[in-house]
């Protein structure tokens, strides 16, 4: 069991459709990073959230951290064939760092 | 883009043979580490080091060895590689301390036959 489980694993919808990603977990986190990778490639950081109800927004994507801190969501909408690709979570419970096991996006044309 | 290499990029070696994976940056970052990506576990940190002569364990260090001597370089040795150790092999580097935002290298695919 991983400290941060992430539903769904797979997702492949149409372009244009809208979409929510979950990153669970039953520790408490000062903060949650978004991550998205591109095949052949390292990850890249979306975004932090920091504060318990904090929703943050990226152009087309909105991020929010759980009231309790212990999970967060990603939301997508009109998803696009470029945001394609492997959304990740990620956070430090105590002096560790923990990455979710991933949502695989692919957005149809 | 963050200044980090690793290399070598792509390997393939037999079970039982000694592999170093060499990461290098030109950030003069002080945190760095080392994580195995495989399908369905996201990345796991295998080790990870906060300063020039300074590491501690990840997740799954078991198998691995670290060693930082300078700075800008961290070394991953696996003593003697198992099938199971064949994934991708991630380097990041991070300024703020363990929770701070990570930048990644581009990646090391090491496949033991």
């Amino acid at each position: 069991t991983q400290l941060l489980e992430q539903s769904p694993q797979f997702l492949s919808i149409q372009e244009g459709e809208n979409l929510t990603v979950y990153c669970n977990s039953s520790s408490v986190f000062s903060s949650l990073q978004w991550y998205r990778q591109e095949p052949g490639e390292g990850p890249v950081l979306l975004v932090t959230v920091v504060t318990g109800g904090e929703v943050k927004k990226l152009k087309r994507l909105t991020f929010q951290f759980g009231d309790a801190r212990k999970d967060s969501s990603l939301h997508i909408t009109a998803a696009q064939p470029g945001d394609t690709g492997l959304y990740l979570c990620a956070g430090a419970p105590g002096n560790q760092f923990y990455f979710g096991t991933g949502t695989s996006l692919t957005v149809i044309p | 883009d963050a200044g980090i290499t690793q290399s070598p990029r792509h390997k393939v070696t037999e079970t039982g043979t000694p592999v170093t994976l060499r990461c290098h940056q030109t950030e003069n970052h002080r945190y760095m580490y080392w994580y195995r990506q495989d399908p369905g576990h996201g990345l796991r940190l295998i080790h990870y080091s906060y300063g020039v002569k300074d590491t501690d364990k990840g997740e799954v260090s078991d198998g691995y060895s670290v060693s930082r001597s300078k700075t800008e370089d961290f070394l991953l040795t696996l003593e003697s590689a198992t099938s199971s150790q064949t994934s991708v092999y991630f380097c990041a580097i991070s300024e703020g301390g363990v929770g701070g935002t990570q930048y990644f290298g581009p990646g090391t695919r090491l496949t033991v036959l």
